[in-house]
């Protein structure tokens, strides 16, 4: 019965990769997100997709790319990965209408 | 720049000491005040959501509570397994939910 869910859970990488993370969720919510959570484990929002159209993009490097091929899914490519990427990446959704968030497991990626 | 502050940033406490995490914002566009749990390797897990001042909402040992300037996260009784970080998150008028840094809880047997 998972909610949120991420793949992969850890992604270990070399500098310069093209890497993408997936995120599905079964809750049946319009509007998806992916935030950051640097090493001091402060959470910071990157994009924001409804309905498939992005509504939120925040001040992020244009290597970072958001797809949302439908309502459920949201993907992330990030191409030419750096040191400063490694960080864990957590998906979330919601409901239109409804406020709370609800955030999937993470994925830990790693550039070396 | 809106902004969450939240207080302490790591409480010890031993099981059965009471306490409470403070949470305080900047006050324009408040559509909401949302608090999480994360433990160590997981992803936020939803707590409570709180409107508008005086709200108060209570889930096993955890109360929240809200002001016009700050949230509170009263812990009653704690166990061991309530350790993790305590997470407030504002949502403004521009529907971006704002993170504070957390509160490490770890509650000793």
């Amino acid at each position: 019965d998972t909610a949120v869910s991420q793949t992969p859970k850890y992604l270990v990488t070399q500098m310069g990769n093209d890497k993408s993370i997936k995120c599905e969720q079964n809750l049946g919510h319009d509007t998806m997100y992916w935030y950051k959570q640097d090493s001091k484990k402060f959470l910071k929002i990157m994009f924001s997709y409804n309905n498939k159209e992005l509504i939120i993009n925040e001040t992020v490097p244009n290597r970072f790319s958001p797809k949302s091929p439908d309502k459920a899914h949201l993907n992330l490519h990030i191409n030419s990965l750096e040191l400063g990427d490694s960080a864990v990446y957590f998906c979330a959704s919601r409901l239109v209408g409804e406020e709370t968030q609800y955030f999937g497991p993470g994925t830990r990626l790693l550039v070396l | 720049e809106d902004q969450v502050t939240q207080s302490p940033e790591a409480l010890r406490l031993q099981e059965g000491e009471s306490s409470s995490l403070n949470c305080s914002y900047t006050v324009s566009g408040l559509r909401g005040l949302f608090w999480y749990r994360q433990d160590p390797g997981k992803g936020p897990e939803f707590l409570f959501t709180l409107y508008s001042a005086g709200e108060e909402k209570e889930k096993e040992r955890l109360k929240a509570t809200l002001t016009k300037k700050e949230s509170f996260l009263h812990i009653t009784a704690p166990k061991p397994e309530d350790s993790a970080t305590y997470l407030c998150a504002v949502l403004y008028s521009n529907y971006k939910l704002t993170f504070g840094k957390g509160t490490l809880l770890t509650v000793n047997p």
